[in-house]
């Protein structure tokens, strides 16, 4: 059964701090996707980034940047210099296998989140 | 282009009445999710389509609830009657199948509670 976790329930940085959270998955298959959104107060789920497990390649996105590590069967994500603008509950996510053939759109497992409070 | 269109976005109702949310997928995605959102058990899908058809409702709790999509532009989520453990937020989404693009945009969510 596929599995997301994220241990990190809430977080509290003050601004300009770097942060890291977690996500761990678990999973049979060897072909799979890993997302993170990001859920601000208004409570919008808004896409941040997809990786496919056949690129370990870390991905920098201006603050963001992302670590996906398939020895630990982790996929964490790291906020630069973070902002008051960057508190939200952050959701990593896991595509279900079962939908693969299909191609397109996939099944996902939510993580239950990492509530983020950047602090002035 | 407009993003996913729900509503209503919130919703308050007595235990036992009907209650119908409605979603509007982005024009030319062909694959939409419902999904429910709560503390305890957070972000869990409840059925998709792909072209209108359902492809896998297992996620749908119960009996009560019930999913249509009787066109590409239009989908609604029922559930009779309501529950007081209903009370959730219910968020639509939709996507398509393109080269590379896997990202399912989520609507703005309705908020349901059911007294």
């Amino acid at each position: 059964a596929q599995k997301v976790t994220q241990a990190q329930t809430e977080i509290s940085v003050v601004e300009k701090e770097d942060v890291t959270l977690d996500c761990v998955y678990e999973t049979r298959d060897t072909t799979y996707y890993l997302f993170w959104y990001k859920q601000p107060p208004s409570g919008e789920l808004v896409f941040l980034i997809r990786r496919n497990s056949f690129d370990e390649q870390n991905e920098i996105s201006g603050r963001y940047s992302w670590n996906f590590q398939k020895s630990t069967s982790s996929f964490n994500f790291t906020i630069t210099a973070s902002q008051v603008v960057d508190s939200a509950v952050y959701f990593c996510a896991l595509s279900d296998h079962a939908y693969l053939t299909q191609g397109g759109s996939e099944k996902l497992v939510f993580g239950k989140g990492t509530k983020l409070t950047v602090n002035p | 282009d407009a993003g996913v269109i729900q509503s209503p976005r919130h919703e308050v109702t007595e235990m036992g009445q009907e209650v119908t949310l409605r979603c509007k997928p982005i024009s030319g995605h062909d694959y939409l999710f419902w999904y429910r959102q709560t503390m305890m058990r957070g972000l869990e899908l409840l059925i998709y389509f792909n072209n209108n058809v359902p492809i896998d409702d297992s996620g749908m709790p119960e009996d009560r609830f019930s999913a249509k999509m009787p066109n590409a532009s239009f989908s609604t989520l029922k559930i009779q009657p309501s529950e007081p453990r209903d009370s959730a937020v219910y968020f639509c989404a939709s996507s398509f199948e393109g080269e590379g693009s896997y990202e399912q945009y989520f609507g703005p969510g309705t908020r349901l509670t059911v007294t």
